[in-house]
């Protein structure tokens, strides 16, 4: 058990650019979620995957966001035309699907739109 | 949509003193879950303690204890001899038991620990 993995840990962009993060959830785990966290608040859900099926976005989730799990394994999270409200921490957890398992979270990826 | 509060965006407290933090929330679920989330500054979350919302007894970890009241809809947590690797920001957070159990987080409470 290697833990969640996020890449990069930071990410300094230009507003307008495009910018996509990674993350590997723990091997056995089957529900992949995402979070974003801005300074000084607590973590709000973005997104959240069973296997590879998408099964349901926040409306904090605008169409310039897009997460895919193509195999069920990693996930990938791209911002497209970033603004500077995109600045943020954002925060990739796993879980199992059976019971009170508890969410695992990686040390996250931190946005900078410059 | 369910909420959770976190009244003290601060505290500090003695090292080997007990502190508690304080938890509300809103929901009109009968079954969920209930989370104490840690994380130290620039590590990632680490999970403290979790809580039935089925079981009547508090859930208890080592230093670690939360006083649960289902009616009340408080979820507090008790650090007993508190270490100076303790101090961090301090999440609670709710789970329903059905769908996507996405974790809804209260605001923090940043913990200081006083040498």
């Amino acid at each position: 058990d290697t833990g969640v993995s996020q890449n990069p840990r930071h990410k300094i962009t230009k507003r307008g650019q495009n910018v996509t993060f990674r993350c590997d959830p723990i091997s056995e785990h089957n529900r992949l979620y995402w979070y974003r966290q801005t300074l000084g608040q607590g973590p709000e859900f973005l997104t959240y995957f069973q296997n590879e099926a998408q099964l349901e976005k926040s409306r904090l989730l605008s169409d310039r966001f897009s997460a895919e799990r193509p195999k069920g394994s990693f996930s990938t999270l791209e911002i497209q035309r970033t603004e500077q409200g995109d600045s943020a921490m954002y925060l990739c957890a796993s879980s199992l699907t059976t019971g009170n398992q508890p969410q695992h979270f990686g040390d996250g990826t931190r946005l900078s739109i410059l | 949509a369910q909420t959770v509060t976190q009244s003290q965006p601060e505290m500090s407290v003695q090292e080997a003193e007990t502190v508690t933090l304080s938890c509300t929330y809103d929901t009109s679920e009968s079954d969920y879950y209930l989370f104490w989330y840690k994380q130290p500054p620039s590590r990632q979350m680490i999970l403290v303690i979790r809580q039935e919302a089925y079981k009547q007894q508090n859930a208890t970890e080592n230093r670690f204890s939360v006083n649960f009241q289902k009616a009340a809809k408080s979820f507090s947590l008790k650090i007993s001899d508190s270490q100076l690797g303790d101090a961090a920001m301090y999440f609670c957070a709710y789970r329903s038991a059905e769908g996507a159990q996405k974790l809804v987080f209260g605001q923090g409470t940043r913990l200081t620990i006083n040498p």
